[in-house]
C-alpha cells in the first residue's frame, strides 16, 4: 500500500476560505516536507518540519510523529494558491517518498 | 538553499533517439537526485549520483536505459536511450544540502520531454 497517503486528491475552494490537506504515513520518518507544484510545473518548498508546527504567512503545517501524520492548513485562500500539493516522508538522508499529491483548485 | 538549473527545458524527440537532460547547480551540492512525473502523478525517484562514483538507481530503472553523470559538485546529466512514447514524462533533478532545513529538498524547473 501506499507509503505516504494523501487526502483529500482533489479539492475545490472558494478565494477567501480556509482548508487543510493531511498526510498519512505508514512508513518511519523523523522529518515530513511539503510541495506545492504550480500550473505550470516548478516544485516549490512550502516546508521542511521536524515533529511540530511551522506557520508562513497564510500556510500553517504540523507533523505529529506519534500518530504518523501531517497536515498543511491554507487560510484565505488566493488564486495563486492553485496547484498540486504533495507531502514527503524523509525517512532517511537521501531517499524522500512523495504522496500522490491533493489537486487544489481555487475558485474566484 | 540551492538553486538547480535544467536545459532543455522542453523537447521532442523520435522514438529510438536519445535524448541528455543537463542539470547545474548554484552551489556544491553532494548528491543530485533524477525524478520521473507522468502528466497528473507524483514524483518517483530514479537515482541518487554521487560525485565520481556510479550512481545509485532505484527498482524500475537502469543505467543502460538511463545513464547518469556526476563530472564535478555542480553539474549531472541523464540520458533517456533509446527513447520510447512511455518515457515521456517531466525529469527533474534535485538536491538538498547540510543538516536541519537544509535538508530541505530544492528542485529544478523540469524537463519535459515528449517521444513520438
Amino acid at each position: 500500500g501506499d507509503q505516504v497517503k494523501q487526502s483529500p486528491s482533489a479539492l475545490s475552494l472558494q478565494e477567501g476560505t480556509n482548508s487543510a490537506l493531511r498526510c498519512n504515513f505508514s512508513i518511519a520518518t523523523t522529518t515530513v516536507q511539503w510541495f506545492l507544484q504550480n500550473p505550470r510545473g516548478s516544485l516549490m518548498n512550502l516546508f521542511y518540519l521536524v515533529p511540530g508546527t511551522k506557520e508562513n504567512g497564510r500556510l500553517k503545517s504540523t507533523f505529529n510523529s506519534k500518530e504518523s501524520y501531517s497536515t498543511l492548513h491554507i487560510r484565505d485562500a488566493q488564486l495563486e494558491d492553485s496547484g498540486t500539493y504533495f507531502c514527503a516522508a524523509d525517512p532517511n538522508a537521501y531517499k524522500v517518498i512523495f504522496g500522490k499529491g491533493t489537486h487544489l483548485h481555487v475558485l474566484p | 538553499s540551492v538553486l538547480l538549473y535544467q536545459k532543455p527545458n522542453r523537447d521532442i524527440c523520435q522514438s529510438g533517439t536519445s535524448l541528455k537532460i543537463q542539470c547545474v547547480a548554484d552551489s556544491q551540492v553532494v548528491s543530485m537526485f533524477w525524478y520521473q512525473q507522468f502528466q497528473e502523478q507524483s514524483l518517483m525517484l530514479m537515482a541518487t549520483a554521487n560525485e565520481g562514483s556510479e550512481a545509485t538507481y532505484e527498482s524500475g530503472f537502469t543505467k543502460d536505459k538511463f545513464p547518469i553523470s556526476r563530472p564535478n559538485l555542480t553539474f549531472s546529466t541523464l540520458t533517456v536511450n533509446n527513447a520510447r512514447p512511455g518515457d515521456s514524462s517531466i525529469y527533474f533533478c534535485s538536491s538538498r544540502e547540510g543538516q536541519g532545513d537544509g535538508n530541505t529538498l530544492y528542485f529544478g524547473e523540469g524537463s519535459r520531454l515528449i517521444v513520438v
